[in-house]
């Protein structure tokens, strides 16, 4: 059964760089089908996307986050990792990646890690 | 950005009650729809993909419908495990997006 984990420190201070990695077992992403993607929740409120990359190393972010997004991929440790640069308090949240098959959505999800930004 | 919004964003019902729960998209996205499942502390589940399918595992109360910029997420008995918080999410493009949220309350 697939599963994946989200791993990285959880408290970061402002202005520095968020990094997460996230490390998929019993299964790959390394197809055609799938994609790698990082979802955020701030404390109470809803879902947001944050980016999503391809097994081949596209990737597709979210503007909103004004270009302070990478994400990357290792698919010999199927690992994938996301990096958020000059952070703020707004950043905090709960980061969850997920795969996404194409056509079908977000179909598994790490438990979440909570980040929190804070000097 | 494609905009999706949700309603209600709170809805009150009781055990095997039938609810049905809107997402609006301010474009069409065909079919590319899906509708997840969160209850707190736990990461989203998906239930519903292209907007009518159900994953595998999910219960058959629950069902999806739509097409273009218009649909609905229906339960059609209410279970107890039932009462979370629903999102539905379009992936016909990228930014993808999420509704802010419906919370099903126990009435």
């Amino acid at each position: 059964q697939l599963q994946l984990q989200e791993s990285g420190p959880g408290l970061v201070k402002p202005s520095e760089t968020l990094s997460l990695t996230c490390t998929v077992s019993g299964g790959s992403i390394s197809s055609s089908s799938y994609y790698g993607g990082w979802i955020r929740q701030p404390p109470g409120k809803g879902l947001e996307w944050i980016g999503s990359i391809y097994y081949s190393g596209s990737t597709y972010y979210n503007p909103s986050l004004k270009g302070r997004v990478t994400i990357s991929i290792d698919t010999s440790k199927s690992q994938f990792s996301l990096n958020l640069s000059a952070v703020t308090a707004a950043d905090t949240a709960v980061y969850y990646c997920a795969r996404h098959q194409y056509g079908i959505g977000f179909d598994n999800w790490g438990q979440g890690t909570l980040v929190t930004v804070s000097s | 950005d494609i905009q999706m919004t949700q309603s209600p964003s709170t809805l009150s019902a009781s055990v095997g009650d039938r609810v049905t729960i809107t997402c609006r998209a301010s474009q069409s996205i065909s079919s590319w729809l899906a509708w997840y499942q969160q209850k707190p502390g736990k990461a989203p589940h998906l239930l519903i993909y292209k907007a009518s399918s159900l994953e595998s595992g999910v219960p058959s109360t629950f069902s999806g419908s739509g097409s273009g910029t218009e649909f609905t997420l229906t339960i059609s008995s209410l279970q107890p495990d039932d009462f979370a918080t629903y999102y539905c999410q379009q992936y016909n493009s990228f930014p993808y997006t999420f509704g802010q949220g419906t919370k099903l309350e126990i009435k």
